[in-house]
């Protein structure tokens, strides 16, 4: 399976601030990489897919870029509303793999 | 509007059955291929199955296959989950999920799971 490492584990910010996340595959994926956020008590949203498109809805703070091994998700300026943990996943072959997930938190 | 709503989750012995349900609305439920992602507690996400959308292809997880079953009933909008021999770390929220086309693409919409425990 291809396994999915993101990174840093917990990324501590404030309001604000530009957050940087990384996901790092253990092979290529190309571009077949989707980005997920989740709150506390809710269910995963889509963000991004197809490593750069932004999913219906999702403001333009939220940008994604990569291709082959190596991934971003960059929030431009941190929302009150943007602290959650944020998973990257991949669909390179039908088993798909999520990442171990970012944790973003306020500083 | 797309809602998912799963049911079927319980407290359940090692070795023992369930079967969990997603009733889908909001969308023509036959165009699409369905997902079964679990979370276990305090954990990240695992993808357990996937079901295209006329219901011919199936894929599990490692972890499940041959033990659990995806299925489909597109006369009444539900995606099904048959969950046999279950062990303790299959506990976790399961949550069903809509993909962006017939099979494999990506999970859009998810609904608000359903909490399974596996324990004596």
């Amino acid at each position: 399976d291809i396994v999915l490492t993101q990174s840093p584990a917990i990324l501590s910010l404030s309001p604000g601030e530009r957050a940087t996340l990384s996901c790092r595959a253990s092979q290529s994926v190309s571009s077949y990489l989707a980005w997920y956020q989740q709150k506390p008590g809710q269910a995963p949203r889509l963000l991004i897919s197809d490593a750069s498109n932004r999913a219906t809805g999702i403001p333009a703070r939220f940008s994604g870029s990569g291709s082959g091994t190596d991934f971003s998700l960059t929030i431009s300026s941190l929302e009150p509303e943007d602290f959650a943990v944020y998973y990257c996943q991949q669909r390179s072959n039908w088993r798909l793999t999520f990442g171990g997930g970012t944790k973003v938190e306020i500083k | 509007q797309v809602q998912l709503v799963e049911s079927g989750g319980g407290v359940v012995q090692p070795g023992r059955s369930l079967r969990l349900s997603c009733a889908a609305s909001g969308f023509t439920f036959s165009n699409y291929g369905m997902h079964w992602v679990r979370q276990a507690p305090g954990k990240g996400l695992e993808w357990v199955a996937i079901i295209s959308f006329e219901g011919t292809n199936r894929y599990y997880a490692d972890s499940v296959m041959g033990r659990f079953t995806i299925s489909r009933d597109n006369s009444k909008n539900t995606l099904y989950l048959q969950m046999n021999s279950l062990r303790a770390d299959d506990t976790a929220v399961y949550y069903c999920a809509k993909d962006t086309t017939r099979f494999l693409e990506w999970l859009s919409s998810w609904g608000q799971g359903t909490l399974v425990t596996v324990s004596s």
